[in-house]
């Protein structure tokens, strides 16, 4: 079992949707919890971190259910510009490394 | 954007070549790290640094050396680059306000071993 799952999509959704994802994790000691954003070619940037409490960030809704070792991505709204593959990503406690699932890829249909 | 460059961003090599990739940050932050990518498997970690001299290794080490001889730059190196070694590497950053485990990405380097 990989330590961190995701659905690899792609999801095509049409603008102005709403769209979800979610990712599990199998170490139950896991910390940390964050959503990068990977466009073709290029880094991976930071999205958000996932907080315990749930977060958001403008059109952007991270939830974190610890019972169930699941993150999960709110993209409400959904703009052209959030075509792009979302990776979920888990630290341990007390470990600099981080786990990466291979992505979810998603592409917004005009 | 974090201050991370990478060098070369592109390289074409044959097996059994030796080849070193460079990481280079002007952010000053204590920890640095070299993934690999590859469809599929996504981010893979291969060594990373939590000071200058102090490595270790990741889950994908062998056939890698690094070495950290100053705070801003992490080098990769391919001691006898193999096929299975053609894949796109990024280095990344972390230590600063954001915390350790927050990680920055350099842009990536796209290596070709034929």
């Amino acid at each position: 079992r990989k330590e961190v799952e995701q659905d690899p999509g792609p999801f095509n959704v049409p603008e102005g949707a709403t769209v979800a994802f979610n990712c599990t994790y199998s170490n139950s000691a896991s910390q940390s919890f964050f959503w990068y954003r990977q466009d073709c070619r290029k880094e991976p940037k930071l999205l958000m971190s996932v907080y315990s409490s749930g977060n958001e960030d403008g059109r952007f809704t991270a939830q974190l259910n610890r019972a169930s070792q699941y993150i999960s991505l709110l993209i409400r709204d959904s703009k052209l510009s959030d075509s792009a593959t979302y990776l979920c990503v888990v630290n341990d406690f007390g470990n600099e490394k981080l786990t990466f699932g291979t992505g979810t890829r998603l592409t917004i249909i005009p | 954007d974090a201050g991370i460059t990478q060098s070369p961003r592109h390289k074409v090599t044959e097996t059994g070549t030796p080849v070193t990739l460079r990481c280079h940050q002007t952010e000053n932050h204590r920890y640095m790290y070299w993934y690999r990518q590859d469809p599929g498997h996504g981010l893979r970690l291969i060594h990373y640094s939590y000071g200058v001299k102090d490595t270790d290794k990741g889950e994908v080490s062998d056939g890698y050396s690094v070495s950290r001889s100053k705070t801003e730059d992490f080098l990769l190196t391919l001691e006898s680059a193999t096929s299975s070694q053609t894949s796109v590497y990024f280095c990344a950053i972390s230590g600063g306000v954001a915390g350790t485990d927050t990680q920055y990405f350099g842009p990536g380097t796209r290596l070709t071993v034929l």
